[in-house]
């Protein structure tokens, strides 16, 4: 089955650290660009970081900058978030994503085609 | 930035009625917009890209229209599974690709 599988999520204090891993399955994962997407409590969605299919490529929304990083294991299936200095404004689902853009494409289309399920993330003291 | 409006935030529709969903770019985005469902507890589910084009096994009743800064997302026909919220997102201009804040469309 084509899916992906988040997990990780839980509570953390304020300036905690927290590692989300996102495992893909039914697809060459190696292929696509990868994101992470997230949903703060009553609000909409908010990108939040992608990476090219190799790893040599990582962008990340300004808010989370210098405190996120996104990486993956190709070989494992495996996508991860490093989520570092925590702010309870980081508080959501966070989901991962599959960017349309597979084999081929060396910048992402933007869009996405596969998601999980989500991993809920809280940041509280 | 470009900005993504969604209008209107709730829509109370009857199964078998029509539901228009509107959402708005700050600029243009040419045609660079997707649509998403998404029921609460569950994925999200690409709709449309390319503003008007169905993604793999979505149903013909979904269906997109639109470019530059105006978008709208038509059900023509709604059934008990359609009930969720709507999401557009613009991917003209990335990063960061931006949502609307969502359309609910609940049974009226």
């Amino acid at each position: 089955e084509v899916q992906l599988v988040e997990s990780g999520g839980g509570l953390v204090q304020p300036g905690g650290s927290l590692r989300l891993s996102c495992a893909a399955s039914g697809f060459t994962f190696s292929n696509y660009w990868m994101t992470w997407v997230r949903q703060a409590p009553g609000m909409g969605l908010e990108w939040v970081a992608n990476i090219k299919q190799d790893g040599s490529g990582k962008y990340y929304v300004d808010s989370v900058k210098g405190r996120f990083s996104i990486s993956r294991d190709n070989a494992k299936n495996s996508l991860f978030l490093q989520m570092n200095s925590l702010r309870p404004e980081d508080t959501a689902v966070y989901y991962c994503a599959r960017d349309k853009a597979g084999s081929g494409w060396i910048t992402p289309l933007g869009y996405f085609d596969l998601w999980g399920r989500g991993t809920p993330v809280t940041v509280s003291s | 930035e470009r900005v993504m409006t969604q209008s209107p935030a709730t829509l109370s529709v009857s199964p078998g009625e029509r539901a228009t969903l509107s959402c708005r770019a700050s600029q243009s985005i040419s045609s660079n917009l997707a649509w998403y469902q998404h029921k609460s507890g569950q994925a999200p589910r690409l709709l449309i890209y390319g503003a008007s084009t169905r993604a793999t096994g979505i149903p013909a009743r979904f269906s997109g229209s639109g470019s530059g800064t105006e978008f709208t997302l038509t059900i023509s026909s709604l059934q008990s599974e359609d009930f969720a919220v709507y999401y557009c997102q613009q991917y003209d201009n990335w990063p960061p690709g931006t949502f609307g804040q969502g359309t609910k469309v609940e049974i009226k």
